[in-house]
Order: C-alpha cells, then sequence, then structure tokens
C-alpha cells in the first residue's frame, strides 16, 4: 500500500536537546512539507521541498531544520532554539507539478518538551 | 495571497440531526477547494475536493459540499450525522501551479464537530 509513514507516533524530550521526526513517503511524490498543530491554531507551515537536495522555509521555520538527500524522507529536526517545541506535527506530500496542490499526510507526531 | 476562514470553532449537534460547517475564502486566482478530516490524534484525510465541473460535490459517507464562486464559499453539509462524523474538519484551498515557484495549500483553522448521542 502507498503512503506516508511518520515515527515515532510519541516523542519525549528534555529541554535543550535536538530530536528528529521521520518522514517517509513511497507514493512518488517529489514535494514533501512539515506542519505544526496546536490546539485551535490550525496547521502552520514549517518547511517544504519540492525536489530533492531543495527546501524552502514555511511560516514557522525558526527553531526547525530539514534535510532532503532521498525524495522518499524528509527528515524534521527540532532544535534546543525552537522555544516551545510541544506540539503535534504532520508531514505531507504531494505531486510537484499538476493544476493543485492536494496533499496527503501521514499519521503524525506528538512531540512533548518535559 | 489567499486565505481560508472557518466561521466556527465547534459546532456540537444531535445525532441524526442536520450539520453545515462553513468555509469561506478569498483568493485572487481560480482555486481548488478541499475538506479534510482528522479524527483524534490521527493525521489529515481527504473528504471531498472541488477541481471543476459539478459545483456539488459529495464524499462516500454522505457529507457534501458546493462551491459558490459568488460567495466564495465552500460550506460543508451533511443531512444527518452519526457519533462517527466526531472530529476536526479543516477546509484548504490550492491556486494554480504556475510552474516557477511553489504553489501553497492554504488551512482554515479547524471546526470540531461534536456529535450527541
Amino acid at each position: 500500500d502507498g503512503g506516508i509513514t511518520q515515527s515515532p507516533k510519541y516523542l519525549f524530550r528534555k529541554e535543550g536537546q535536538n530530536v528528529t521526526l521521520s518522514c517517509e513517503q513511497n507514493l512518488n511524490h517529489d514535494a514533501m512539507y512539515w506542519y505544526r498543530q496546536d490546539p485551535g491554531q490550525g496547521l502552520r507551515l514549517i518547511y517544504y521541498s519540492q525536489i530533492v537536495n531543495d527546501f524552502q522555509k514555511g511560516d514557522i521555520a525558526e527553531g526547525y531544520s530539514v534535510s532532503r538527500e532521498k525524495k522518499e524522507s524528509f527528515p524534521l529536526t527540532v532544535t534546543s532554539a525552537q522555544k516551545n517545541p510541544t506540539a503535534f506535527y504532520l508531514c505531507a506530500s504531494s505531486v510537484r507539478e499538476g493544476s493543485y496542490n492536494e496533499q496527503f499526510f501521514g499519521p503524525g507526531t506528538r512531540l512533548t518538551v518535559l | 495571497a489567499q486565505s481560508v476562514t472557518q466561521l466556527d470553532s465547534q459546532v456540537p449537534v444531535f445525532e441524526e440531526a442536520p450539520v453545515e460547517l462553513r468555509c469561506n475564502y478569498s483568493s485572487s486566482v481560480s482555486v481548488y477547494l478541499f475538506w479534510y478530516v482528522q479524527y483524534p490524534n490521527q493525521g489529515l484525510q481527504l473528504l471531498l475536493k472541488y477541481l471543476s465541473g459539478s459545483t456539488l460535490v459529495e464524499s462516500i459517507n454522505g457529507f457534501e459540499a458546493e462551491f459558490n464562486k459568488s460567495q466564495t464559499s465552500f460550506h460543508l453539509r451533511k443531512p444527518s450525522v452519526h457519533i462517527s462524523d466526531t472530529a476536526e474538519y479543516f477546509c484548504a484551498v490550492s491556486g494554480t501551479y504556475s510552474g516557477a515557484g511553489s504553489y501553497q495549500l492554504t488551512f482554515g483553522k479547524g471546526t470540531k464537530l461534536s456529535v450527541i448521542p
């Protein structure tokens, strides 16, 4: 079955530590995205990548970093510079070209900073 | 720039009653519209989408939405809700890919639908 996987489902981190969230897709999509979700705030775009070895900042990139070394993978690192990292993180992918941007989502990772 | 407004953050409704979740958008270009559903602690699933053609679109589980260009709306409706419809619903708008740079999917802040037995 084609889809997007995110791991782990739940992640706990101590303040001051960096942590990396995994996102893998086998949909053969070129574009991948990371969103942060907080209660009542909808989805906010952190980073996106349209092609391997290229990525752009979204609306709230500060304190986060990404890499895109393979088409299938788009890991997100939450650094110690992120002031309030506790949130639900969603990864998505889409075809890069086409009339519209329909995104497919993974199951999410809930990060809690202790 | 494009934006999406979901007018109600929470909608409680009794089981088997009808429901409407409101969505308005603004965009300077042609748009494509989506409704996604999110169950607790899960990712978003596409519920239905308007791309072109008939302005009334339907999902497999009884939801429908109507694209109204003059009112810039894409409200989601269901004539009779079930307990299993309890979830958060997100309206989203996409512009047209231009070939130069990206085109984003812009989300509303979501509406939590609570179905009361």
